[in-house]
């Protein structure tokens, strides 16, 4: 079954301790991205990828970050987590995107971090 | 910059009532236009998509047509079921800047038996 696999789905921890939530992808997508939602804010894109090593920033990136060493995993590191962080987080893959391309992004379940 | 507008939400209807979700939309050039649906405790599923003006998508008996003249997309369904009940988000990739989809913040719909 083609999926996105987040892990994991519930988190509460503490102020500073580092933090990973994995994000694994079984399509063979080039794409991966990272978003966070918040409530009346939508869905704001944290990091992207294109491809193996290959990373950039998206609208609010400030207080992450994420590797893509592999095509199929995408993990978003949190180094010193604080509360303005507690939110849901989505990890999303597609086929290479493309100027007002109509490749649908795939997404997880999600995970919901609370940072005390 | 690219922007999606949504309204408000929630919106509560009756089951079998005429919905419709409004959305319009800020960018340049030709972006595709899509909507994703959020069940409760799940991550957004692809509903319907739209490539170019005039463009009608549809799925599950949800329609939504690309009116560049107006710059919408709106969400409609003939008569809903208390399982359409969900959030619902318009999105849009654009021309440039093509490597993220522009989301707009989610219309909550709950439908009653």
């Amino acid at each position: 079954e083609a999926q996105v696999t987040q892990n994991p789905r519930y988190l509460i921890t503490v102020t500073g301790k580092k933090l990973t939530v994995t994000c694994s992808q079984n399509m063979n997508h080039e794409y991966m991205s990272w978003y966070r939602q918040d409530p009346g804010l939508g869905l704001r894109q944290i990091y992207y990828s294109m491809n193996v090593e290959v990373t950039d920033k998206g609208d609010v990136p400030e207080g992450y970050k994420v590797s893509r060493k592999e095509k199929r995993n995408f993990p978003l590191i949190l180094e010193s987590p604080s509360p303005n962080q507690t939110s849901l987080y989505f990890c999303a893959s597609s086929p290479q995107p493309t100027p007002g391309g109509n490749q649908p992004q795939h997404f997880g379940d999600g995970t919901r971090l609370s940072i005390l | 910059g690219d922007s999606v507008t949504q309204m408000e939400g929630p919106v509560t209807l009756s089951e079998e009532a005429f919905l419709t979700i409004n959305c319009t939309y800020t960018a340049t050039g030709y972006p595709s236009l899509f909507w994703y649906v959020q069940y409760p405790g799940e991550g957004l599923q692809l509903l319907l998509k739209a490539t170019k003006a005039d463009d009608k998508g549809s799925n599950k008996g949800f329609e939504a047509t690309y009116r560049k003249e107006t710059t919408s997309f709106h969400l409609e369904k003939g008569s809903v079921q208390v399982s359409d009940s969900a959030v619902y988000f318009c999105a849009l990739r654009p021309d440039t800047g093509f490597q993220k989809l522009v989301f707009g913040t989610g219309t909550r719909l709950l439908v009653s038996p």
